[in-house]
């Protein structure tokens, strides 16, 4: 079955660490995309990717870090200088020239 | 004018009654508005999608309404069912000089269909 998957589903962190979200798909898209949700936000943009090895910053990329070295493959940091960590993280991709974007089933992060 | 703004925030409709969620732009490069539905703790999913080169668009009991002149579109859902309770977000994006941008989201409406 392709599709997204988002490990782990639910992620409980220490004020002051950074934490690794993973995100891998096997859809054989090339753009992949990590959002944040919080409760009536709607979904923002932290950061994108459209190619391996080539990332650009959403509108809310400040405390986050990323990278991209497979196609399959886009980990979200979440370091220690994200003021308020706590969100429901949704990963997706799609095609290049496609419109629809397929969603992961996201990552409950909760700073104790 | 990057934002898409979505209303109400919440809306509860009683079985086989019309939900309807409107949402309003200004962008006038935006050239696709899709609809995503979001069951809790899953991720949203498209459930439809519209270009501005048409007016209505139609699937089974989901239909959007598209007004190019007042930039505003919205979701209909007819005969709603408990099933459809979900949260749903509109979202548009724009087309710039050959490449796309990216989405920008609605806040959501969060539905809830009594039975």
């Amino acid at each position: 079955d392709g599709g997204i998957t988002q490990s782990p589903k639910y992620l409980f962190r220490k004020e002051g660490q950074n934490v690794t979200l993973s995100c891998e798909q096997n859809l054989n898209h090339d753009a992949m995309y990590w959002y944040r949700q919080d409760p009536g936000q709607g979904l923002r943009l932290i950061y994108y990717s459209q190619i391996v090895n080539d990332f650009q910053k959403g509108d809310i990329a400040e405390g986050y870090s990323v990278s991209r070295e497979k196609k399959e493959s886009f980990p979200l940091t979440v370091t220690s200088a994200q003021k308020n960590p706590t969100a429901f993280y949704l990963c997706a991709s799609s095609r290049t020239g496609h419109n629809e974007q397929f969603f992961g089933p996201g990552t409950r992060l909760t700073v104790l | 004018q990057q934002q898409v703004k979505q209303s109400p925030q919440s809306l509860i409709v009683q079985k086989g009654g019309i939900s309807i969620i409107n949402c309003a732009y200004e962008n006038t490069a935006f050239d696709y508005f899709p609809w995503y539905q979001q069951f809790p703790g899953k991720g949203p999913a498209l459930l439809i999608a519209i270009r501005p080169d048409v007016s209505e668009k139609k699937e089974g009991r989901f239909t959007i309404s598209f007004n190019k002149s007042a930039k505003q579109f919205s979701l209909h859902i007819m005969d709603s069912q408990p099933g459809d309770s979900a949260t749903y977000f509109c979202a548009a994006r724009a087309f710039y000089g050959g490449s796309q941008g990216n989405l920008i989201f609605g806040k959501g409406t969060k539905l809830s269909v009594k039975p």
